[in-house]
């Protein structure tokens, strides 16, 4: 089954605290992508991934590091949380950049006090 | 101004109403637009792609209008499970890069 994996689905941490979300596809996409999602304000990229070892920021990107050493897994990583990071995070994967069809994973709710 | 805007609603609807939404972008030079559908708390899926000739898919239809830069999408013979928040998504060069840019989405509530 296609799917885009993402871990942990809840998470509560204190600020300060390096965590990691992790995220994978299966389905031998190039592009991926991370958003998050707050009220009012939509889904906004952080962070994207054309393919292995290259990764650009999006909107978001001040907070957050990513990495792409596999093509199946693209981690969104952050070094220092602050409570402003708290929000609902989506991890994505396409065949190409704005592909039709972009899968989500089940998505991260991070709350950071 | 947001690049994709979308009334928020919610709209309410009875069961086998006929619901219309618009959506409106701001960059001319967008190349592809979507529909996607997300339930609370879930993460976004692919309702329909949007073509400049419409589209059709059961009970949903999609248009494009280009040169007024909105996409609509009409959902007829409405029922529970369509309740949901309808998201406009387009893709569009954006600082240097193309990227899909999502509006806030539109609530729906169908009620019995």
């Amino acid at each position: 089954e296609a799917q885009v994996t993402q871990n942990p689905r809840y998470l509560i941490t204190v600020t300060g605290k390096k965590l990691t979300v992790t995220c994978s596809q299966n389905m031998n996409h190039e592009y991926m992508s991370w958003y998050r999602q707050d009220p009012g304000l939509g889904l906004r990229q952080i962070y994207y991934s054309m393919n292995v070892e290259v990764t650009d920021k999006g909107d978001v990107p001040e907070g957050y590091k990513v990495s792409r050493k596999e093509k199946r897994n693209f981690p969104l990583i952050l070094e220092s949380p602050s409570p402003n990071q708290t929000s609902l995070y989506f991890c994505a994967s396409s065949l190409t950049q704005g592909a039709v069809g972009a899968f989500f994973g089940q998505g991260t709710r991070l709350t950071v006090v | 101004r947001k690049e994709v805007e979308q009334d928020p609603g919610p709209f309410n609807v009875p069961e086998g109403a006929t619901v219309a939404f618009n959506c409106t972008y701001s960059n001319s030079a967008s190349q592809s637009f979507f529909w996607y559908r997300q339930d609370c708390r879930k993460e976004p899926k692919l309702l329909m792609s949007v073509y400049s000739s419409g589209n059709e898919d059961g009970r949903f239809t999609a248009q494009l209008n280009r040169a007024s830069q909105y996409i609509s999408l009409l959902i007829r013979d409405s029922k529970l499970s369509d309740s949901a928040t309808y998201l406009c998504v387009v893709n569009m060069f954006n600082t240097g890069r193309r990227a899909l840019t999502f509006g806030s989405g539109t609530r729906l509530q169908v009620q019995p």
